[in-house]
Formats: C-alpha cells, structure tokens, sequence
C-alpha cells in the first residue's frame, strides 16, 4: 500500500496570502494524484486530478504541481471560503489511499 | 446534472450487517465505475471499494476485504455495499462516488452528501 504523507497537518494563514500544501508519496505515482476540498458537515470536492490539471469550474487562484512523489497544492491569495481541509490521493494502484488532510485555517 | 444519493445507513450492532444504496442520476451510469469512501468520526478519508462499469471487476481495502460486497444494478442507477460482520471502526460517514473518467477507476469527481454508520456493541 502506497502511504501517503501531507504537511503541514494545520496552516495558519491570513486572508488575501498565499498557500502551499505538500504531498509526499511513499513511491512514485506518477502523475495519478487528486486533491480534494472539505469543509465541516460537507462531502470532499474534487479540486485536482493527473496531479496539475483543475476540476470544472475550479478557480484560477488554485493549482497543482508535481510528479513521482512529491507534490504541492497552491492556492494563491486565500478567500475566506478557502478556509477547508484537503487531501491528497493516489490512484495509481490498489488500494487507493489519501493523505491525513492539511486543515487551512485563517490566522 | 450529476446527483448521487446514499441511503441506508443506522445504528447497529457489532456483527450484524447493512446493506448502503447509491442511486444515480444526471450522467450515463453504465460508462462510470462507482466508489464508496467513508469517514471516522473526527478523522480523514479512507476509500472503501470501487466497482466497474459494467460490475465485473471489484476492489476492496483490506480492512474489508471478505466482509463488504459491492455490486451495482445499472438497470436501476444504483450501486450497493453489503456490509456483514460491522466492527465498532467501521463507524462513520459513507459516502458514494463517482469515478472521473469513464471506463476506468481512478479519482472521484462527484460525491453524494453521505450517509452515517454507527456499529455499537
């Protein structure tokens, strides 16, 4: 089973800043690795898939990066309704698994 | 557009068993394999299974495997999770998913609101 690492668990960030939460793999996914949305008492949103390329209508302040292991979800100038938890996936093989989640939460 | 709607969830014992449904609308159901994560209370995502298209081709995490089923019925837009020998940590939120790409299982793009298990001995 694929392991997957996110960092940092909480990120304190004031509005209108930058973010950039990590994913690390615990062997190449290659580029099969989505990024989801939760927020409390909601189910996840799709954000991320092929680890760069955006879900519809996602908004333009949010992008992916990355390949093999190493990962980064950046949302560059944070809107209050950013304020979530978000997980990393792999799909790359059986079973897929998520990261612990990084709680973005306004500083 | 794309609507998925968990149903059958409840309070039950250890042991025992409960079938959780998925009925489907807004996209062509037979093209799409289907998933079921689930949440423990307080905690993250786990992926639970995922079915196939057309239903032929079935996988599971390990914690479940031999004790949930997943099946689909495409005449009806519903998928299924049988789930016998419920154990207090199967506890939580199931939700049902729909994978990306048709024809494949991959990501999920599209989830349903979720539905509460509680097993309690």
């Amino acid at each position: 089973e694929i392991v997957m690492t996110q960092s940092p668990a909480t990120l304190s960030v004031s509005p209108g800043e930058g973010a950039t939460l990590s994913c690390r793999a615990s062997q190449s996914v290659s580029s099969n690795l989505a990024w989801y949305q939760q927020k409390p008492g909601q189910a996840p949103r799709l954000l991320i898939f092929d680890a760069s390329t955006g879900a519809t209508d996602l908004p333009a302040r949010f992008s992916g990066s990355g390949s093999g292991t190493e990962f980064t979800l950046t949302i560059s100038s944070l809107q209050s309704e950013d304020f979530a938890v978000y997980y990393c996936q792999h799909y790359y093989n059986w079973p897929i698994t998520f990261g612990h989640g990084t709680r973005l939460e306004i500083k | 557009q794309v609507q998925l709607v968990e149903s059958g969830g409840g309070v039950v014992q250890t042991g025992s068993s409960l079938r959780l449904s998925c009925a489907a609308s807004g996209f062509s159901f037979n093209t799409y394999g289907m998933h079921w994560v689930r949440q423990a209370p307080g905690k993250g995502l786990e992926w639970v299974a995922c079915i196939s298209y057309e239903g032929s081709n079935k996988k599971y995490v390990d914690s479940v495997q031999g004790r949930f089923t997943i099946s689909r019925d495409n005449s009806k837009k519903t998928v299924y999770l049988q789930m016998n020998s419920l154990r207090g940590e199967d506890t939580g939120v199931y939700y049902c998913a729909k994978n990306g790409p048709p024809y494949s299982g991959t990501y999920q793009d599209n989830w349903g609101q979720g539905t509460q298990v509680t097993v309690s001995s």
